[in-house]
C-alpha cells in the first residue's frame, strides 16, 4: 500500500546514455512532481503536472523530459546524461491548493560516471 | 528570486533539550509554510504545516510564524536522539501553481 513509489531505486549508468525514471501514487492526487537533491541535499523542483498538463517547468536542461501518461503517473527521461546529472530524485505528488501537503516517494539515486 | 534560508548547522542539543530551527524567506505574498523531516537516506516528510501568524503545537512540535519577519520556526521539545535529521523549512509562494521552494536545510543532532 505504498503511496508513491519510484523505480528505480538505483540507478548507475555511463555518461551519455538515456535512461527513465518511473513514478506511481495511489493517493488519488491530481498533481504530482520532480525534484533534484544535489549532493549538498539542496532539494529542488524541476517539474510540475496537475492533471496531466504541465504547469512548473523550472530552468532544466531539456535533456530531461517529463511525461505523464495519466493522473496517478509521472515519468522523467534523460537524454544524454552528464557527471552533473547524479542526484537523487524525488517524486511527490499532492492535491492541487496552497494547503496540500506534498508526499514524497522514496527517491531514485542516480550515479553517472 | 524568491528565497528561503535556513543555518544548514549542524544544531547539536543533547538529549531532552529544546532544539530550535529557524527559516526566513523573502516573498512577502507567501502563504503557506512547511516543515519537513529528512532522515539521512530517507525521503523529506511532513511534521508541521503553518497558515497563519502565531503558534501551533502537535506534540512535542511547535511551529511558529512571523509574517511581518517573515521567519517562520520549528521548536522541538524533549529531543530525543531519534530526532537527529535534517529539518527542511518549504514555503508556498502562492500563485495558480503552488511551488513550494525549499531551504537547504538545519542538520539536526541530538546527543544522548
Amino acid at each position: 500500500d505504498t503511496a508513491v513509489s519510484q523505480t528505480p531505486k538505483y540507478l548507475v549508468t555511463q555518461m551519455g546514455n538515456d535512461k527513465s525514471i518511473k513514478c506511481e501514487q495511489n493517493l488519488g492526487h491530481d498533481t504530482m512532481y520532480w525534484y533534484k537533491q544535489d549532493s549538498k541535499k539542496f532539494l529542488k523542483i524541476m517539474f510540475s503536472y496537475n492533471n496531466k498538463e504541465l504547469i512548473i517547468n523550472e530552468t532544466v536542461p531539456n535533456r530531461f523530459s517529463p511525461k505523464s501518461p495519466d493522473k496517478a503517473h509521472l515519468n522523467l527521461h534523460i537524454n544524454s546524461l552528464e557527471l552533473g546529472d547524479s542526484a537523487v530524485y524525488f517524486c511527490a505528488s499532492s492535491r492541487r491548493g496552497m494547503k496540500e501537503t506534498q508526499y514524497f516517494g522514496p527517491g531514485t539515486r542516480l550515479l553517472v560516471l | 528570486q524568491k528565497e528561503v534560508e535556513q543555518n544548514s548547522g549542524p544544531l547539536s542539543v543533547p538529549e531532552g533539550a529544546i532544539a530550535s530551527l529557524n527559516c526566513t524567506y523573502s516573498d512577502r505574498g507567501s502563504q503557506s509554510f512547511f516543515w519537513y523531516r529528512q532522515y539521512s537516506g530517507k525521503s523529506p516528510e511532513l511534521i508541521m504545516s503553518i497558515y497563519s501568524n502565531g503558534d501551533k503545537e502537535d506534540g512535542r512540535f511547535t511551529a511558529q510564524l512571523n509574517k511581518a519577519s517573515q521567519y517562520v520556526s520549528l521548536l522541538i521539545r524533549d529531543s530525543q536522539p531519534s530526532d537527529s535529521a535534517t529539518y527542511l523549512c518549504a514555503v508556498n509562494v502562492g500563485g495558480s501553481n503552488y511551488k513550494l521552494t525549499f531551504g537547504k536545510g538545519t542538520l539536526l543532532t541530538v546527543n544522548p
